[in-house]
């Protein structure tokens, strides 16, 4: 089954300090694996997505994900995280054959605290 | 700036009415996609279309929920008779192919009373 999980239903960070967010995920075929956020009352945004190539991928906002396939993860990390950093996060996979069609995980609540 | 839009934002009604919602995906995106959001649930597919014809809605309830695109430029959700249970907040997703990232517009708040 193809599906993708986000073991952490929140992080907690102080400000200043770097920021990790899981995901891991399982699909048929290359995944196609994205990450996006949401702001209170606002619609998704996206923030990056790995598809080939560097397994490092930058994104908005100065965040970044690495792709580890032996693993099965895509992880999104920041250096050093912000106080406006603090969201809801989804991780997706874009379901195998299925017209584009992508999988949410859960979503995973970021604080960051001045 | 593309943008998909959505409307109306906010939509409160009573139980029995029907509710549409309306959609407009960035211009030349031909995948929309339609999500439910609410706190219990996470986030769900309802639908989706390519080029128009639908691809996908086992997400959503038939006997109640319907979605169409009469034309590329707006896709309709609607829900006729509209439950409680239905309160959430309603998503469109515009995408230009399979592998093409999605973009959200900034939903509809649906309150049944």
């Amino acid at each position: 089954a193809q599906s993708v999980a986000q073991p952490e239903d929140q992080v907690n960070v102080a400000e200043g300090n770097p920021l990790t967010v899981k995901c891991t995920y399982s699909v048929s075929g290359n995944p196609y694996l994205f990450w996006y956020v949401q702001y209170p009352n606002r619609g998704l945004q996206f923030l990056l997505k790995y598809i080939t190539g560097d397994n490092l991928v930058k994104g908005s906002y100065g965040f970044e994900a690495e792709f580890n396939k032996s693993q099965t993860s895509f992880h999104l990390k920041k250096p050093s995280a912000l106080v406006s950093d603090s969201a809801l996060y989804f991780c997706a996979v874009r379901a195998y054959n299925q017209g584009g069609k992508l999988i949410f995980g859960q979503g995973t609540e970021l604080s960051v605290k001045p | 700036d593309a943008r998909v839009t959505q409307t109306p934002r906010h939509k409160v009604t009573e139980m029995g009415q029907e509710v549409t919602m309306r959609c407009q995906p960035i211009l030349g995106h031909n995948t929309v996609f339609w999500y439910r959001q609410t706190m219990m649930q996470g986030l769900e597919l309802l639908a989706y279309f390519r080029n128009r014809a639908p691809l996908d809605d086992s997400g959503m309830p038939k006997d109640r929920f319907s979605a169409e695109m009469p034309d590329a430029t707006l896709a309709t959700l609607k829900i006729q008779p509209s439950e409680p249970r239905d309160s959430a907040v309603y998503f469109c997703a515009s995408g230009a192919g399979q592998g093409e990232t999605q973009y959200f517009g900034p939903g509809t708040r649906l309150l049944v009373l």
